[in-house]
């Protein structure tokens, strides 16, 4: 299938601070990158999806001033979580639909992120 | 009522036996699903997608019943290394966005 590299894959960051976290597809062009958060034994909830060119479309109740993204290409996305705080602490997962695939609806998923926010 | 529902388990099964489990979603527009197994503190992994009403792939065969709403997972000759989260997923809208259920944990033992 599909690869889709994250990095970090962990970071531990003190409160206030804002992180990064890259999402890339490295053999295939995405159009359209989402953007997860898990908790522990909690499923995956996700955040926003990410469009190549525009601004991205938030779920509800995420805060699009806190979670910034940015599609600036076709294979990266990335998204900072400004001012983090300790109940920012999660598993942040990106995807990517691989769009010549025929169907194009299977989503690949990075590594993750794990964030600990101190 | 969450739009995808799964047993969380875990479902115990011994090594080489068959286990299966379901999945409710709650649209009935919704046209395309999936099964992805997540490893502990790892990325979801496509197992499995389902477009029609069912297929098979070696040990795993999944299978929709869209008048009663569900999907369901069966794997054979249970290996250990089966031992995962498996997610249902339902694909709810043109885009791509999928909504994910919690997951029903296996644990294939020797």
């Amino acid at each position: 299938g599909a690869v889709v590299s994250q990095h970090p894959s962990w970071v531990i960051c003190k409160s206030g601070t804002s992180v990064k976290i890259e999402c890339r597809s490295l053999d295939f062009q995405a159009t359209t990158m989402f953007w997860y958060r898990q908790f522990p034994k909690q499923s995956l909830m996700l955040m926003a999806t990410s469009n190549e060119g525009s601004k991205a479309t938030y779920e509800q109740g995420v805060e699009k001033d806190k979670f910034l993204i940015n599609h600036a290409s076709l294979t990266l996305s990335t998204l900072t979580v400004t001012s983090a705080h300790p109940e920012d602490s999660s598993f942040y997962i990106c995807s990517a639909r691989d769009m010549g695939l025929a169907g194009g609806y299977e989503q690949f998923f990075g590594p993750g992120t794990r964030l600990t926010v101190l | 009522r969450k739009e995808v529902e799964q047993d969380p388990g875990p479902f115990n099964v011994p090594e080489g036996a068959t286990v299966a489990f379901n999945c409710t979603y709650s649209n009935s527009a919704s046209q395309s699903f999936f099964w992805y197994r997540q490893d502990c503190r790892k990325e979801p992994k496509l197992l499995m997608s389902v477009y029609s009403s069912g297929n098979e792939d070696g040990r795993f065969t999944a299978q929709l019943n869209r008048a009663s709403q569900y999907i369901s997972l069966l794997i054979r000759d249970s290996k250990l290394s089966d031992s995962a989260t498996y997610l249902c997923v339902v694909l709810t809208d043109s885009w791509g966005k999928l909504q994910f259920g919690a997951g029903t944990q296996v644990v294939v033992t020797p």
